[in-house]
């Protein structure tokens, strides 16, 4: 069973500074991965889909990377704004022709002026 | 594009009583998901659609759980006889055909079982 993590769980800092957050998978017989950002109360964004054949997407000063066998994928935030803070979550989509999403529980950041 | 629009967004009910609650994807979209998240947690499938086909259900989905998707536009999730337990963020994504395509989201629908 495909069991996703997140680590920090909680993560405080000031503006401007950049910032890496963590992904882990178990199981690497994954077909994307996906990084989406949750604001309290509302739906997810997508912010970038990596797919299992790729290493790294890029949009603006966000930059994902996955290691697929080594079961990790990190988001890299340069010069965060407080408009930034919001809760992180990554999702794992299995290479097994099933649809689901397995997600992590989330970083939830707090970038502060 | 107007986005996956899902309503309502708050509903407060009783133990015991019936809810439906609807969602809209996006209009181009022929794959919609189903999924609930409670506080701290992210979301859990529940179920998937391509058109008009139930495709997928999670094992969360007991029998009091239904799901439909009439005409492969809109689609309404049924909860029977609810119980406390279901309170939660009920959330509807969709996205197109191509496997590289991103899901998108709705804004939910909180549940409330007092």
């Amino acid at each position: 069973k495909q069991e996703v993590t997140q680590i920090p769980a909680a993560l405080s800092v000031p503006e401007g500074e950049n910032l890496v957050l963590n992904c882990s998978f178990t199981d690497s017989a994954i077909y994307n991965l996906q990084w989406f950002r949750q604001d309290p109360g509302k739906g997810l964004t997508s912010l970038l889909l990596i797919q299992s054949s790729q290493r790294e997407q890029t949009s603006g000063r966000l930059n994902a990377s996955l290691d697929k066998s080594s079961g990790r994928s990190t988001l890299y935030i340069a010069a965060s704004q407080p408009g930034d803070s919001a809760t992180y979550l990554c999702a794992v989509r299995m290479n097994t022709g099933f649809q689901k999403l397995v997600f992590g529980t989330g970083t939830r950041l707090l970038v502060s002026p | 594009d107007t986005g996956v629009s899902q309503d309502p967004r708050h509903k407060i009910t009783k133990r015991g009583q019936n809810v439906t609650f609807r969602c809209d994807p996006i209009s181009e979209h022929n794959r919609l998901y189903w999924y609930r998240q409670t506080l701290g947690q992210g979301p859990e499938f529940l179920t998937y659609f391509q058109n008009e086909a139930q495709l997928e259900k999670s094992r969360l989905l007991s029998d009091r759980f239904s799901a439909e998707r009439p005409k492969g536009s809109f689609s309404t999730l049924e909860i029977q006889r609810t119980e406390q337990g279901d309170s939660a963020m009920y959330l509807c994504a969709s996205r197109e055909t191509t496997g590289t395509s991103p899901l998108h989201f709705g804004n939910g629908t909180r549940l409330t079982v007092t």
